[in-house]
């Protein structure tokens, strides 16, 4: 089993729509938890951190599960650039990043 | 937030040539850094973490002999991937973490990635 698994996607959706990627992670000792955004050819970009409250940043929303061990991203409103792959990462023991496979989405005109 | 710069961007080299990439942190000081590799369509998997002044440490699978991580300076680390061949042709991101007495708490930093191309 993956220390950190999603779903591959991808997830083709329509301006305006919203989606949700989910993620879950195999480690219970985890400790932070991490949105990150990747554009072909490029290299990841931090989206945002998840915490355990829940946490919002403009049209993004996470939400973390420790419990069940699952993470969530929510996007409102997609807009066109959107569009990239959506890795979900874990920080574990050592301040060591974990990161998953990612889920690409293509939103469309 | 903090940079990251790798150099080259991209290369394309012959099989069986070493080639070097640069990683340097431009504007904090980096005690560890960390290489990832990234195939198309695969998520980054960790290659090495290197500490500055003292060897890397390998995860498992890779040739440590083949893959050579120099990190001199706390904002220079260097990975040589040595006698390449074609299945080595991948995305090469280097990350640098700061100085736990920066304040910040253990951020991560991405270089921009060296896409390798080995023919």
């Amino acid at each position: 089993r993956k220390e950190v698994e999603q779903d591959p996607g991808p997830f083709n959706v329509p301006e305006g729509a919203t989606v949700a990627f989910n993620c879950t992670y195999s480690n219970s000792a985890s400790q932070s938890f991490f949105w990150y955004r990747q554009d072909c050819r490029k290299e990841p970009k931090l989206l945002m951190s998840v915490y355990s409250s829940g946490n919002e940043d403009g049209r993004f929303t996470a939400q973390l599960n420790r419990a069940s061990q699952y993470i969530s991203l929510l996007i409102r409103d997609s807009k066109l650039s959107d569009s990239a792959t959506y890795l979900c990462v874990v920080r574990g023991a050592g301040n060591m990043l974990t990161f998953g496979g990612g889920t690409r989405l293509m939103v469309k005109p | 937030g903090a940079v990251v710069s790798q150099h080259p961007s991209w290369v394309i080299c012959k099989s069986g040539t070493s080639v070097k990439i640069e990683c340097r942190s431009l504007d904090f000081q980096a005690t560890t850094m960390f290489w990832y590799r990234q195939f198309p369509k695969q998520s980054l998997m960790l290659m090495a973490t290197s500490n500055e002044g003292s060897k890397a440490t390998y995860e498992q699978g890779v040739e440590k002999d083949k893959f050579l991580i120099n990190h001199a300076s706390l904002t220079l680390s260097t990975l040589t991937v040595t006698s390449a061949h074609p299945e080595d042709s991948s995305f090469y991101i280097c990350s640098a973490r700061d100085d736990p007495t920066s304040g910040r708490r253990y951020e991560q930093y991405f270089g921009p990635g060296t896409r390798l191309t080995v023919t």
